[in-house]
């Protein structure tokens, strides 16, 4: 059973580089699709961006510009990087592995999420 | 558009029926999963493809797509399910994802 954890600094400072990381375990994370969700607090969920493990990424086109996917399969994790923050980015953020194919596609399992504040 | 838009609330009395919307271009060539979600939890797969639940979800909790509206039902419900509701799908482009704006299920 594929479990997921999500790690990385709780507070980040205005303009600076918000760093998760996400380590699998109980799977591979060479075999798969994986994203990363965040949900600002009192708001809806909004889907970052994923990536296979060969380096192929995409993007939501509202935050591409500040958002990088990487995995390592040594470590079997796979992370997030997003620069120039601001407390607009302030969330619970979620990785997930992402199922499916063209018609159909699922996010399951979930990390428990982590809750990072974009302040001074 | 490659917007969801889902009803922001709906209550039902306990053991009723009640069904969740979720509008979108993109679902007549996508099929929307389902997420429930509680506060101070990670969100949980109820519901993805035609009509799928995962292992451990109860029978309750159904899908059903119809042009560009895709639907969660819940048939008998349970305190328990009390809960945020999103759905999500590929957006037009087909290379990125949307969730719906989210839909608060109170049972009464």
């Amino acid at each position: 059973q594929v479990q997921l954890q999500e790690s990385g600094p709780g507070l980040v400072k205005p303009s600076e580089t918000l760093s998760l990381t996400c380590t699998v375990s109980g799977g591979d994370v060479s075999t798969d699709y994986w994203s990363w969700i965040r949900q600002p607090p009192g708001k809806g969920l909004e889907w970052i961006g994923n990536m296979y493990f060969r380096g192929r990424t995409n993007y939501n086109p509202s935050l591409k510009s500040r958002v990088t996917l990487s995995v390592d399969t040594s470590k079997n994790v796979f992370s997030l990087r997003l620069n120039s923050v601001t407390a607009a980015d302030t969330a619970v953020y979620y990785c997930t592995r992402d199922n499916g194919g063209s018609l159909q596609n699922w996010f399951d399992p979930w990390g428990q999420g982590t809750l990072v504040t974009v302040s001074s | 558009s490659s917007e969801l838009t889902q009803d922001p609330g709906v209550s039902v009395a306990l053991g009723q029926t009640v069904r969740i919307s979720c509008q979108g271009d993109n679902l007549r060539s996508n099929y929307a999963s389902w997420y429930q979600h509680k506060p101070g939890q990670a969100p949980l797969l109820v519901i993805y493809g035609k009509n799928n639940r995962p292992s451990g979800i109860p029978d309750r909790f159904s899908g059903s797509t119809s042009g560009n509206t895709a639907s969660l039902t819940i048939t008998g419900a349970q305190a328990e399910d009390e809960a945020d509701y999103y759905c999500n799908s590929r957006d037009i482009s087909g290379y990125h994802y949307v969730f719906g704006t989210g839909t608060k299920v109170i049972v009464l």
